[in-house]
């Protein structure tokens, strides 16, 4: 059963501290994206990724680092220079890098900030 | 700058009566529009698209209708059913030359549907 996973699905984070949350897909999907969502807000893209090794910043990509080894993975790395992490954070694949293509979405990671 | 807006945060609607969301955007440059539902603690889900060649695109009981002129789209679910609670995000791609990392969403409308 294809889909995309996404782990854990709720996670604290202490202050100065880097959390990683992750992300693994098997739809054989050549695009990744990460967005975040904050209540009441739209989704923003924090990072996207067209082919492994390769990433781009997207629209709020300050404190956040990624890394594309894997074709099925794409896990978001929240570093201590974001300071305000609290959000719920949501992994996202397409087949390929063009227009009308659909994104298909994991189920989501809540972080909070103790 | 919004480039995607939905005016509404919050709709109620009676079970079987028709949901009509809005959306309106600022980008000439949009030419293709898609429509998620989200559940809460979960993913959005893809519900409907429509090109801008179009103006009408019809799923079940689903239906987008775009109008290019005054740059907005609406969906429209009949008959609303419980289940189609939920919130639902407009968004628009093309505007950056086909860059489907800049997948521009809305704010969303929470869909109320009561029995």
């Amino acid at each position: 059963d294809g889909g995309i996973t996404q782990s854990p699905k709720y996670l604290f984070r202490k202050e100065g501290q880097n959390v990683t949350l992750s992300c693994e897909q098997n739809l054989n999907h050549d695009a990744m994206y990460w967005y975040r969502q904050d209540p009441g807000q739209g989704l923003r893209l924090i990072y996207y990724s067209q082919i492994v090794n390769d990433f781009q910043k997207g629209d709020i990509a300050e404190g956040y680092s990624v890394s594309r080894e894997k074709k099925e993975s794409f896990p978001l790395t929240v570093t201590s220079a974001q300071k305000n992490p609290t959000a719920f954070y949501l992994c996202a694949s397409s087949i390929g890098w063009t227009d009308n293509e659909k994104l298909f979405f994991g189920s989501g990671t809540q972080l909070s900030v103790l | 700058d919004q480039q995607v807006k939905q005016n509404s945060p919050s709709l109620s609607v009676q079970e079987g009566r028709i949901s009509i969301l809005n959306c309106d955007y600022t980008n000439s440059m949009f030419d293709y529009f898609l429509w998620y539902k989200k559940y809460p603690a979960e993913g959005p889900t893809f519900l409907i698209s429509i090109s801008s060649i179009k103006d009408k695109n019809e799923d079940g009981r689903f239906t987008v209708f775009l109008n290019k002129s005054a740059k907005h789209l609406s969906l429209h679910i009949v008959p609303s059913q419980p289940g189609d609670s939920a919130v639902y995000f407009c968004a628009a791609s093309g505007g950056y030359g086909g860059s489907q990392g800049n997948l521009i969403f809305g704010k969303g409308t929470k869909l109320s549907v009561k029995p």
